[in-house]
């Protein structure tokens, strides 16, 4: 059973970072593209990052370019999301999601975690 | 950036009803690559469709998903409790990847 459960998430003061965790298992992990995909409070959707399964290619949101980090350890089978200087907006649940790539396009997302809660609040 | 727009932003049915829900593009989506995800309170979003008509693992065959171009459609044929949900779309066709704002399917 694919299993994705993210950890990290907290209260953080404008202007400060947090680095949010994915744990994977149930599936070869290093095989997989990997995603964050984030929800405000009461909101839609929004993909956040994207990370190739080598880690040779990877994405950000404009939202968020400069300012957050995506990595992964194969070998621990984890994901992970480095955020710094954190805004209000950044306030969401943070899901770590599995990418599904086709030929000329981007990916879907097949399996995702319960999200962990980032809250940027003075 | 392709925004996807859906409606309406609230259904309310009664079970056994069918209900139809758009999904419309600013732009062509590329391929067809169009998803469907389930959100149910509290809970991640469950893959339902991708490229516009693929059902995911799992997925009920009282739920279709249809269109071309701009325009797509997912169908619940007859309501079950379990599908009162917000409903949310996708595309991939083009980056960044955008989601629709959902449509919540409530029990009228």
């Amino acid at each position: 059973e694919v299993q994705l459960v993210e950890s990290g998430g907290g209260l953080v003061q404008p202007g400060g970072s947090l680095r949010l965790s994915c744990a994977a298992s149930g599936f070869t992990f290093s095989t997989y593209s990997m995603n964050w995909v984030r929800q405000a409070p009461g909101e839609g959707l929004e993909w956040v990052s994207y990370i190739t399964s080598s880690s040779g290619t990877i994405y950000y949101a404009d939202s968020v370019k400069g300012r957050f980090t995506i990595s992964r350890d194969n070998a621990k089978n984890s994901l992970f999301l480095q955020m710094n200087s954190l805004r209000d907006e950044d306030t969401a649940l943070y899901y770590c999601a599995r990418g599904r790539g086709v030929a000329g396009g981007g990916f879907y997302f097949d399996y995702w975690g319960q999200g962990a809660l980032v809250t940027v609040s003075s | 950036e392709t925004v996807l727009t859906q409606s309406p932003g609230t259904l309310s049915l009664s079970p056994g009803e069918r209900a139809t829900l758009s999904c419309r593009a600013s732009q062509s989506v590329a391929g067809g690559y169009l998803a469907w995800y389930q959100q149910k309170p509290g809970q991640a979003p469950r893959l339902l469709f991708y490229t516009t008509s693929s059902r995911a693992t799992g997925i009920p065959d009282r739920f279709s998903g249809s269109g071309s171009g701009t325009d797509f459609t997912l169908t619940i044929s007859g309501l079950e409790p379990e599908d009162f949900a917000v409903y949310f779309c996708q595309q991939y066709g083009s980056s960044p990847w955008t989601f629709g704002q959902g449509t919540k399917v409530e029990i009228k």
